[in-house]
């Protein structure tokens, strides 16, 4: 691995199934972000955290639950999906914090139905 | 409240120089990120200011006005990979950023 990845690429999801998305990073970066990105909207977070163990809500964390057991992995749960989070999400991370730059994941585009 | 404004559109020619405004209002403001995103990807670290001032890196320079809360990015010698979304973001306080919806940046011929 080099860098942060996500899986899966897209998903096409029927309404009220349970989704895990995820995303592992290997560079030891402290902190974790993950965000929905819609037209016109641009990034928005979901939840953050900032180290191993914490975890913190975001703009817009409703329909949403996230973990982080260890450094390099942080799942996000959509328990119920619903149409309104169709959107391409990405997840990001940085050395310590907001201060630092954050290196983004490809993304997973998901379509819920 | 905390806000951040960018134009949607711009539109320039290729070897031309294009300046990508963005104005802001947050509480807990430290520094301003400019990241580059193309179509279907993800977006990709530019510069950050801290300080007042103009800050150049090969054909990308980015300003800051603190007291303004107003920066740039400038875009010299056009060329048609430049075509990208620039996403301006600043720090909100709380471990997070506020970002803006982005300027989608059109290079022509």
């Amino acid at each position: 691995i080099a860098g942060i990845t996500q899986a899966p690429t897209s998903q096409i999801l029927a309404a009220g199934r349970r989704m895990t998305l995820r995303c592992t990073q290997d560079m030891r970066h402290n902190a974790m972000y993950w965000y929905r990105q819609d037209l016109g909207l641009g990034l928005r977070l979901i939840h953050y955290s900032n180290t191993a163990g914490t975890t913190g809500k975001g703009e817009v964390p409703d329909g949403y639950s996230v973990s982080r057991a260890n450094t390099d992995d942080f799942p996000l749960t959509l328990a119920s999906a619903v149409p309104s989070q169709t959107s391409v999400y990405f997840c990001a991370s940085s050395e310590r914090g907001e201060h630092d730059e954050q290196f983004f994941g490809p993304g997973t585009r998901l379509t819920v139905l | 409240g905390q806000n951040i404004d960018q134009p949607t559109e711009m539109t320039a020619t290729e070897g031309a120089i294009v300046q990508i405004n963005c104005t802001y209002q947050t509480s807990g403001f430290n520094g301003l990120f400019w990241y580059q995103q193309h179509a279907g990807e993800a977006p990709t670290f530019l510069s950050y200011n801290v300080l007042d001032g103009l800050e150049e890196k090969g054909r990308f320079s980015s300003f800051l006005s603190r007291s303004k809360g107003y920066s740039y990015l400038l875009l010299k010698e056009l060329q048609m990979k430049d075509s990208a979304s620039y996403l301006c973001a600043v720090t909100g306080g709380n471990y997070q950023l506020i970002w803006g919806a982005g300027t989608k940046l059109i290079i022509k011929p």
